[in-house]
């Protein structure tokens, strides 16, 4: 079983339309997160959430809004999509304090045209 | 200045070799230091922890000097699936729970 699942690998859409990536971890971590890598291969972090409860929110447009029913979810919506959107989206969780081990999804390449 | 600064590459090296890499990093603040591995179109993975006593796993050495706010990662007899990009991983500081990457230095190893 994969440890932490996002979909869809591949998203191609349009300028202004809003799509949302799914993330599920069967791990028990108590922390799930969204990070971006640009075409420079450049990681950084989105969002963090902590038992369901956002505890880092970077300088992100607010046309991004995570969403994390439970613990085990995390997903990310994403309203009028710009062409600088595209990217590779990756979710990760890790369990207990920051020297912990973070397990990343395997990504979602989103392509906005 | 960003937070974890490495060089870039690539690193071409045949077979056998050995090879180090470096990285500084900004916040003398950060608590915990890995490096982390990428696949091409992969998700990133742990290679290794770095502690300040530095540590070894195998073929790959890793080592912290804090004072100097640098990171380093020494590969030696290099395997072509060492082939890779090499992520230098910071924690920005208590509390916030968020791994701070580095913009990876890429590794070709050639027969």
């Amino acid at each position: 079983d994969t440890a932490v699942s996002q979909t869809p690998k591949y998203l191609v859409t349009q300028m202004g339309n809003d799509k949302s990536i799914k993330c599920e971890q069967n791990l028990g971590h108590d922390t799930m997160y969204w990070y971006k890598q640009d075409s420079k291969k450049f990681l950084k972090i989105m969002f963090s959430y902590n038992n369901k409860e956002l505890i880092i929110n970077e300088t992100v447009p607010n046309r991004f809004s995570p969403k994390s029913p439970d613990k085990a979810h995390l997903n990310l919506h994403i309203n009028s999509l710009e062409l600088g959107d595209s990217a590779v989206y990756f979710c990760a969780s890790s369990q207990g304090p920051m020297n912990t081990e973070a397990f990343f999804g395997q990504g979602t390449r989103l392509t906005v045209v | 200045r960003k937070e974890v600064e490495q060089d870039p590459g690539p690193f071409n090296v045949p077979e056998g070799a050995t090879v180090a890499f470096n990285c500084t990093y900004s916040n003398s603040a950060s608590q915990s230091f890995f490096w982390y591995r990428q696949d091409c179109r992969k998700e990133p993975k742990l290679l290794m922890s770095v502690y300040s006593s530095g540590n070894e796993d195998g073929r790959f050495t890793a080592q912290l000097n804090r004072a100097s706010q640098y990171i380093s990662l020494l590969i030696r007899d290099s395997k072509l699936s060492d082939s890779a990009t090499y992520l230098c991983v910071v924690t920005r500081d208590t509390g916030r729970r968020a791994l701070t990457f580095g913009s990876g230095t890429r590794l070709q190893v050639q027969p």
